[in-house]
């Protein structure tokens, strides 16, 4: 079975700064890896997506995120935060050689200091 | 690319009343669906997913049922509605031919049980 564990429920950046949300998994396999980003009152869109291949993954809107095995961490960043990146976010593992659900994480609400 | 409708966008019940959410894909053919449900301050918990017509497995045991009469149609149903059942609910799908657990997810739907 697998889990995920998102660190931190809110995270403040002023705008300009970087971008860091912290993100553990626990996987029987070797999983793959995900970051969903919802903005409000709105359906999920993928970030990006790790399944076995490079470590570090570049996703759209300029966040990246670097699979960590021996820390078994997959946190997501962008070097500079921009008013639209506002949401809440949401870290997702799944096992590759399982049924293809996905275990979601409970979100990290990023708010942006103008 | 595929695109996913759902519809109401938003709905306020009565408890005790019956329900039917909407769920329909374009864009693709014989595609995995599911449902979700995003409770206030919460994750999302996968409710049902779907490899075929008339095939529906159930993730928790719940007041809700799920229904597929088309390829590309997915009903989330209850016959009497309750209070806890409040929240967004989310379809997604996994298209052929994408990774296998890359799922996309539709705009929701947000219910409100009174």
């Amino acid at each position: 079975a697998q889990s995920v564990t998102q660190l931190d429920s809110h995270v403040s950046v002023s705008e300009g700064t970087p971008v860091l949300l912290r993100c553990n998994y626990s996987s029987s396999y070797s999983p793959s890896l995900f970051w969903y980003v919802q903005h409000p009152n709105k359906g999920l869109q993928l970030l990006l997506k790790y399944t076995s291949a490079a470590t570090l993954v570049k996703g759209i809107n300029g966040f990246e995120a670097e699979f960590k095995k021996s820390e078994t961490s997959f946190h997501l960043t962008k070097p500079s935060a921009h008013m639209s990146d506002a949401a809440e976010y949401f870290c997702v593992v799944t096992d590759p050689f399982g049924n293809e659900k996905l275990t979601f994480g409970t979100g990290t609400r990023l708010t942006i200091i103008p | 690319s595929q695109t996913i409708h759902q519809w109401p966008a938003t709905l306020v019940q009565p408890v005790g009343s019956p329900l039917s959410l909407e769920c329909t894909v374009e864009g693709t053919s014989n595609p995995n669906l599911y449902w979700y449900r995003q409770a206030a301050g919460r994750g999302l918990q996968l409710l049902f997913y779907s490899v075929g017509i008339g095939q529906i497995s159930s993730e928790v045991p719940q007041n809700l049922s799920a229904s597929r009469p088309q390829d590309r149609q997915f009903i989330l149903s209850s016959k009497k509605l309750l209070l806890s059942d409040s929240g967004f609910y989310l379809c997604a799908c996994n298209p052929v031919g994408e990774y296998q657990e890359t799922q996309y997810f539709g705009p929701g739907t947000r219910l409100l049980v009174l």
